[in-house]
């Protein structure tokens, strides 16, 4: 298994530009997360989703938005970038044993994205 | 509400030393996971063990050790014998059984530097 992969890996935009981060992974979980780390803030949730077609937001949703057309994809879009979107963004996923996704969530790499 | 504190920003020892991380939680709920992630300088982020509420047993790991106290809320995590690879940050997570199950809290984090 590739686990969790998140494409680019870095990224500099410029403000009002727009992009899609890409996330998938391939061991059949059915819950899948955005997260964004700031510097000495720890992880932020932005969006989440447990299953396809199914998705809501976060603590930091503003000027993102998700969607969910497959188990596998969970791509995450920035509209009109801006200089407070700088940050690293983490995908990740948990399989949910009963009704609540405790379980491990596992991330991926990461992207680092720039907006000037 | 959760929360998790992480009080130590920074550590700083020296190679074979013996070194805690702490982690203070918050939560209302009676089930609840802890988690702790390990993210090097190269980004990505490394689950290291996941806990549940009603188990606190201590939990040792070759040179790694976890000490559960529901009593102060904490979960505190020991490296015996430091070496220079476990620099990194180390951040403490919580997620709650009911309610807003979806939400891993993530505290700021403890950037641990290990010299040789």
């Amino acid at each position: 298994n590739a686990g969790v992969t998140q494409t680019p890996k870095f990224r500099i935009l410029k403000i009002g530009q727009s992009m899609t981060l890409q996330c998938a992974q391939d061991m059949n979980h059915n819950y899948m997360y955005w997260y964004r780390q700031d510097p000495g803030m720890g992880l932020k949730l932005i969006y989440y989703s447990v299953g396809a077609g199914i998705t809501d937001k976060g603590e930091v949703p503003n000027g993102y938005n998700v969607s969910r057309s497959t188990t596998e994809d969970f791509p995450l879009r920035l509209e009109l970038a801006a200089p407070s979107q700088t940050s690293v963004y983490f995908c990740a996923s948990t399989i949910a044993g009963g009704p609540t996704a405790t379980d491990t969530q596992y991330f991926g790499p990461g992207t680092r994205l720039t907006v000037l | 509400a959760q929360k998790v504190t992480q009080a130590q920003t920074e550590i700083s020892v020296v190679e074979k030393e013996d070194v805690t991380l702490d982690c203070v939680y918050e939560t209302r709920d009676t089930t609840y996971y802890l988690f702790w992630y390990k993210q090097p300088p190269s980004g990505e982020l490394v689950f290291l063990i996941r806990r549940n509420s009603f188990d606190e047993q201590n939990e040792i790991s070759g040179r790694y050790s976890w000490n559960f106290q529901k009593s102060t809320s904490s979960f505190n995590f020991t490296i015996t014998a430091s070496q220079v690879v476990d620099s990194a940050v180390y951040f403490c997570a919580l997620i709650n059984s009911g309610g807003s199950n979806y939400k891993l809290t993530f505290g700021k984090g403890t950037l641990l530097t290990v010299n040789p």
